[in-house]
């Protein structure tokens, strides 16, 4: 089946610095791409999207890049603050379907 | 705007007991799914429905799962009976839509099979 996969399961940053949150997918066919925040005893929040047709994205203190060569998905905070201490997921759509597979998580800890 | 909500909140049963879980979505949202997700994983779709009917129930063990939106609105998952590895967070989202569109996520049930 598809594979949505994240290369570090954990992440530690200072207060104030950026991070980066890394995505791989395997489905070349995958058209729609999702982030999500995930608190602890909370269902996952949205946090930015991305076309197929589009290689970046901002939001207010996020950034998406996507690089369909290699199939990898990215999500760079600018600024990390305490509050974005999380479980970020990424999750791919497929063109021919309706399903979201989510890829395993990232757990990224914010040291103040 | 209300969130999707889910009932109850925790769970505990025993092996081969029987569990109903309840979501009432964001209004006027057609499509609801449900998610399994265990511990350390992502949320794996369940069933998805658009208004009342099942769209994808692919990964949906039918032996013992079931879930049902009657009126196209709340909707039900039942574990019936249930195993030690059904144990997880189930997760009820909702969407304006099926496919490219962003899916609100109620707080989950978390179930826990002794």
């Amino acid at each position: 089946g598809e594979s949505v996969g994240l290369h570090l399961p954990t992440l530690s940053v200072q207060e104030g610095d950026n991070s980066i949150i890394n995505c791989a997918y395997s489905n070349s066919a995958s058209d729609y791409f999702i982030w999500y925040k995930q608190e602890s005893g909370k269902g996952p929040q949205f946090i930015i999207d991305i076309r197929s047709n589009m290689d970046k994205r901002q939001g207010q203190r996020v950034t998406v890049l996507l690089n369909k060569t290699v199939k990898h998905l990215s999500l760079q905070i600018a600024a990390t603050q305490p509050g974005d201490s999380a479980v970020y997921f990424c999750a791919e759509n497929i063109f021919t379907g309706n399903q979201f597979y989510f890829g395993t998580g990232t757990s990224l800890t914010v040291i103040p | 705007e209300a969130g999707v909500a889910q009932s109850p909140r925790y769970k505990i049963i025993e092996k081969r007991q029987s569990v109903a879980f309840w979501c009432n979505p964001i209004s006027g949202h057609a499509t609801l799914y449900w998610y399994q997700q265990i511990l350390g994983q992502g949320p794996k779709l369940l069933i998805q429905f658009q208004n009342n009917g099942v769209v994808d129930d692919s990964q949906l063990p039918k032996d013992r799962f079931s879930a049902e939106r009657l009126k196209g609105v709340d909707s039900t998952l039942k574990i019936q009976p249930a195993k030690l590895e059904d144990s997880a967070v189930y997760l009820c989202a909702s969407s304006f839509g099926s496919g490219s569109y962003e899916q609100y996520f109620g707080p989950g049930t978390r179930l826990t099979v002794t």
